[in-house]
């Protein structure tokens, strides 16, 4: 079954603080993985995209990662800041039984920084 | 400006009773998508349209309908038949086929939709 499972549910850390949010997948085939950033009460926002053959891609403070060995992305916050406050989701392209294209959405983890 | 928009941000209806949900393009996109976010939940499809005047139904079409008569618009009606209409319903849309997620989906602020 395609899952996407994300850790940890959620995270409390102080400002200026760096952090780093999990995202393990069973997707397969692999196509790509995405990072969104989703504020209370908006719609995501894409951060960065990860392709099979990347490993690592950066989007200012923030550094996605993937090993699509061990089926694992990871995102991590470089110093952050009160904006930084949201919910994370992790999405995987997957094919479905009737070989149709699907996204599978993670839960998110829901970061709060607080000063 | 460029961008996607839905209205109202609250909307509060009395059981039993039809609601549609705005949305609205101005950034060209040939596709559209309607998504169901409830707590504890990820994202969870409900219709989609590649192109006007066609779409197809996602994993929670049932007590749905939707309608692409302009490219820049693509109303949902949520209606008596859904058993547990109060969410949070986003729109987004893309450049191509965003169901392969190299294809960024660009999302609208959201209605929060309320069945007192």
């Amino acid at each position: 079954k395609n899952q996407v499972e994300q850790s940890p549910q959620s995270l409390i850390i102080l400002e200026g603080k760096n952090c780093t949010l999990q995202c393990n997948y069973t997707v397969s085939p692999f196509s790509n993985l995405r990072w969104y950033k989703q504020d209370t009460g908006r719609g995501p926002v894409s951060l960065t995209i990860m392709t099979f053959s990347e490993n690592t891609k950066s989007n200012g403070r923030y550094t996605a990662t993937l090993d699509a060995d061990t089926k694992q992305s990871s995102l991590h916050i470089t110093a952050s800041q009160l904006s930084d406050s949201a919910s994370y989701i992790c999405v995987v392209s997957a094919i479905d039984a009737g070989n149709n294209r699907k996204l599978i959405w993670g839960l998110g983890t829901s970061l709060a920084v607080n000063p | 400006d460029g961008g996607i928009t839905q209205s109202p941000k609250y909307l509060f209806r009395k059981e039993g009773q039809n609601v549609t949900l705005s949305c609205e393009q101005n950034l060209n996109h040939d596709a559209m998508y309607w998504y169901r976010q409830d707590p504890g939940q990820g994202l969870r499809l409900i219709y989609y349209s590649q192109i006007v005047n066609d779409f197809q139904k996602g994993d929670i079409a049932e007590g749905y309908s939707v309608s692409r008569e302009k490219k820049e618009s693509f109303p949902l009606t949520v209606t008596s038949a859904q058993k547990n209409p109060t969410a949070f319903y986003l729109c987004a849309s893309s450049i191509g086929q965003g169901l392969h997620s190299y294809n960024e989906q660009f999302f609208g602020p959201g209605t929060r939709l309320t069945v007192l």
